[in-house]
């Protein structure tokens, strides 16, 4: 079946640590992966996507994420958080000539001054 | 930037209420979706359009059903509203497949009573 795990439903760093945050996915075609971000009181906002070549993919907003195959993974990782990171993030799977995603449960990151 | 417009932010109906959602997008995008966003579920598809007047179900339409008579316009309509229907409800829209990525609104939070 195809889905998409996200292990931690929250994450609490102090500001300025470096963030890593979980996703797994299962997925029969080549998959394109997503994050997304959900700051309080908005929709949700592109972070970055990966479909092809290189494995590391930086997005905005001075995240990025990694792609590994073999591990099934696309964790979103930042190497200094801001306040203004907390929010809640989702990371997606689609194939390539769909429309829909699957979307992983979310992470809530709180940020510690 | 395109803009997805959610016309009410919060909305409190009636058990039983025909209740009407509406969503306009201003960058003549070809698909649009509702979302159902619940705690620990993550975003739901409850149904999308890729063309005016064309609809797919999503994962939970039971208790919905949808309108697309213009193509910035697509409106969810729970033909009687239940309390397991109170959730937050997110329009996204996208040019083409997933590599477009979605354009979310800022999203409805809808309390029925």
């Amino acid at each position: 079946a195809q889905s998409v795990t996200q292990p931690d439903i929250h994450i609490t760093v102090s500001e300025g640590a470096s963030l890593e945050l979980r996703c797994n996915y299962s997925y029969g075609a080549t998959p394109y992966l997503f994050w997304y971000v959900q700051s309080p009181g908005q929709g949700l906002q592109l972070l970055l996507k990966y479909f092809s070549g290189d494995t590391l993919v930086q997005g905005i907003k001075g995240f990025e994420a990694e792609f590994k195959r073999s591990q099934s993974s696309f964790n979103l990782r930042k190497p200094s958080v801001h306040w203004s990171d907390a929010a809640e993030y989702f990371c997606a799977v689609g194939a390539g000539g769909t429309y829909k995603y699957i979307f992983g449960t979310g992470t809530r990151l709180k940020v510690l001054a | 930037d395109v803009k997805v417009t959610q016309s009410s932010r919060y909305l409190v109906k009636r058990t039983g209420e025909k209740v009407f959602l509406e969503c306009v997008q201003d960058m003549d995008h070809e698909n649009m979706f509702w979302y159902r966003q619940d705690p620990g579920l993550g975003l739901r598809l409850i149904y999308f359009s890729y063309d005016v007047k064309m609809k797919e179900k999503g994962d939970i339409p039971e208790g919905y059903s949808v309108s697309r008579e213009k193509k910035e316009r697509f409106s969810l309509i729970l033909e009687s509203a239940s309390t397991n229907q109170t959730s937050m409800y997110l329009c996204a829209s996208s040019l083409g497949t997933v590599l477009y990525g979605y354009t979310f609104g800022s999203g409805t939070r809808l309390t029925v009573v």
